[in-house]
């Protein structure tokens, strides 16, 4: 069974950082990897996708990037603003389970002023 | 704005009572699922589709029902609402397979809670 692990589950950084979240999961034949940003009480927001032939994706502020064979990935906020502060989850799109998403938990990110 | 709505936004039900849930997407996606979030345990699948008039169980199927008998709609029955059921219900969708380049879009939520 696929696992997805985020690591820390809480960070809190002062305004203006650069920080790097984990991903690792166990099964590495996947299809793809998406990062989304939930704020408390809403929805997930997709940030970023990497497919499974990629190594990184850039978006602004962020970049994602992908080690399939190591089973991890890192999502990194280049200068961090309050703004930033969210709920972080990473999911994996596996081969075997066809279209179905497995989640993380999440990391909690508090950016202060 | 295109996407994926859901409706109602919040409910408060009675313990056995029943309800629906509806969810609509304008994106012509093939694919629609069905999460429910809880603290410590994350987004867990409870049943998907992969098609118009086809569904298929997920991670934690059971007091739930679904249909799809649009393709734009996904709808997901309680039609026995339990104290475990308080959760947020998601609803996601996507292209098939063949497009795996692109990933899921997802609704706003539902905020259930079985007193």
């Amino acid at each position: 069974k696929q696992e997805v692990t985020q690591i820390p589950a809480a960070l809190s950084v002062p305004e203006g950082e650069n920080l790097v979240l984990n991903c690792s999961f166990t099964d590495s034949a996947i299809y793809n990897l998406q990062w989304f940003r939930q704020d408390p009480g809403k929805g997930l927001t997709s940030l970023l996708l990497i497919q499974s032939s990629q190594r990184e994706q850039t978006s602004g502020r962020l970049n994602a990037s992908l080690d399939k064979s190591s089973g991890r990935s890192t999502l990194y906020i280049a200068a961090s603003q309050p703004g930033d502060s969210a709920t972080y989850l990473c999911a994996v799109r596996l081969i075997t389970s066809g279209s179905r998403l497995t989640f993380g938990e999440g990391t909690q990110l508090t950016v202060n002023p | 704005n295109a996407g994926v709505t859901q409706t109602p936004k919040f409910r408060v039900l009675k313990t056995g009572q029943s309800m629906t849930l509806l969810c609509a997407q304008d994106m012509n996606h093939e694919y629609m699922y069905w999460y429910r979030q809880d603290p410590g345990m994350g987004l867990r699948l409870i049943h998907y589709s992969v098609g118009e008039g086809t569904t298929a169980k997920g991670e934690v199927p059971d007091g739930y029902n679904v249909s799809r008998l649009k393709k734009q709609n996904f709808l997901l029955g309680l039609e026995s609402a339990a104290p475990s059921q308080t959760s947020v219900y998601f609803c996601a969708s996507s292209r098939n397979l063949a497009g795996s380049n692109y990933g899921y879009t997802f609704g706003s939520g539902t905020r259930l809670t079985v007193v």
